[in-house]
């Protein structure tokens, strides 16, 4: 089945740079990529998502790509404020068998002032 | 509109006891999916269905059930409980599966002692 990587497991970034998280994913076949944030005590919730027939797409502040020949995708946040403090994760939709998505471990991140 | 609804929110249970965690959505969803989240693990996958009278195991099946007598109601049932099954709980509806992201409910977190 799919197996989805994510690094790194922490992230501590100033108020006002940049943060990238990257994530690998081992099922060729997967068509699908979304992004959760998840607050502390809260469930998860989807902030951006990216099919396979697309390279990159941005919302605000928060930018999607993927490179499917290398079967990674990664989440690019600019402008960092402390209210992006949480633990992101990513995911891949495995096509068939309830569609399910597969999960990577999470990346805390943190933003300092 | 309610989205996902999971009850209890917390609940403590004694090695060897039984419960049933409730989750039932308004949405008309046929995927619905539960996953366990355990401290810097991701969520994995216990069991997911298609549609009312389909169930089919996850990644981690082992000492839970379900049952998906309508459409809305998706109840994950732990049987003879175990400290390894000390977890925040949370399930999840989408209208065609994972390519189609999901809503999850607030969580259950479950404390076996």
């Amino acid at each position: 089945g799919e197996n989805v990587e994510q690094h790194p497991s922490t992230l501590s970034v100033q108020e006002g740079d940049s943060a990238v998280i990257k994530c690998t994913y081992s099922d060729s076949a997967s068509n699908y990529f979304p992004w959760y944030k998840q607050e502390l005590g809260k469930r998860p919730q989807l902030i951006i998502d990216i099919r396979s027939n697309v390279g990159e797409k941005k919302d605000q502040r928060i930018a999607v790509t993927l490179n499917k020949t290398a079967k990674h995708f990664s989440l690019h946040i600019t402008e960092t404020q402390p209210e992006d403090s949480a633990v992101y994760f990513c995911a891949a939709s495995s096509p068939g068998g309830g569609n399910k998505l597969t999960f990577g471990t999470g990346t805390q991140l943190k933003v300092e002032l | 509109n309610a989205g996902v609804t999971q009850t209890p929110k917390f609940r403590i249970l004694k090695i060897g006891q039984s419960m049933t965690l409730q989750c039932t959505q308004d949405m008309n969803h046929n995927y619905m999916y539960w996953y366990r989240q355990d401290p810097g693990m991701g969520l994995k996958l216990i069991y997911y269905s298609v549609g009312a009278g389909i169930t089919d195991k996850g990644e981690v099946p082992n000492g839970y059930n379900v049952s998906r007598s309508t459409t809305e109601d998706f109840p994950l049932r732990l049987e003879l409980a175990a400290p390894s099954q000390t977890s925040v709980y949370f399930c999840a509806s989408s209208y065609l599966g994972g390519e189609n992201g999901y809503t999850f409910g607030s969580g259950t977190r479950l404390t076996v002692v």
